[in-house]
């Protein structure tokens, strides 16, 4: 089983629309999870980190599901900008590393 | 710009060559990480550094590669021998840890633009 596991997409989804991608991890002990967007061919940028009580930005809003080990990320109103790839991160128990999720694509179409 | 920097943006090489490239963290992150990626895949960690310490490597991380950060600012990652399988992406990111606090994996990372590696 891989560490962290993405549907890696498309999805394909009209401007206005409400999105949910999951990701899920494989380690219990993994603690800290983040929210990655990357544009094609540009490096990865921070959308948003994962807490455990849930936490929203605008129309984004990200989940932590610890007893089914997935994390979520709702996007409302979609905007044609907000088509990227979304990469899920967890750390790696015990150790410094972060792991990536290979990324959903997202695509919002006019 | 205050990001974090990376030198050069793109390198062709042949096979057989050594490359070396270049990080240039946000200037008050103690914390410093390499990961290379390729089409279709997420980012994959190479190795961190805390200040000058170098931490971690990952163990799929081949002996010719190698990374430093002599004064705990800039990095250099070198790839000695160049193979087909190493044309990637290879990018850098930094965070801030508080000195002290060796929590593992809490912080947010900020990523360069990355090096594009084509080794032909």
């Amino acid at each position: 089983r891989k560490e962290v596991e993405q549907d890696p997409g498309p999805f394909n989804v009209p401007e206005g629309a409400t999105v949910a991608f999951n990701c899920t991890y494989s380690n219990s002990a993994s603690q800290s999870f983040f929210w990655y967007r990357q544009d094609c061919r540009k490096e990865p940028k921070l959308l948003m980190s994962v807490y455990s009580s849930g936490n929203e930005d605008g129309r984004f809003t990200a989940q932590l599901n610890r007893a089914s080990q997935y994390i979520s990320l709702l996007i409302r109103d979609s905007k044609l900008s907000d088509s990227a790839t979304y990469l899920c991160v967890v750390n790696g128990p015990g150790t410094y590393k972060y792991i990536f999720g290979t990324g959903t694509r997202l695509k919002v179409l006019a | 710009d205050t990001g974090v920097s990376q030198d050069p943006r793109h390198k062709i090489t042949k096979r057989g060559q050594n490359v070396t490239f270049r990080c240039d963290p946000i200037s008050e992150h103690n914390r410093l990480y390499w990961y290379r990626q390729t089409l279709g895949q997420g980012p994959e960690f190479l190795t961190y550094f805390q200040n000058e310490a170098q931490l971690e490597k990952s163990r799929l991380l081949s002996d010719r590669f190698s990374a430093e950060r002599p004064k705990g600012s800039f990095s250099t990652l070198e790839i000695q021998r160049t193979e087909q399988g190493d044309s990637a992406m290879y990018l850098c990111a930094s965070s801030f840890g508080l000195p002290g606090q060796d929590v593992f994996g809490s912080y947010e990372q900020y990523f360069g633009p990355g090096t594009r590696l084509t080794v032909t």
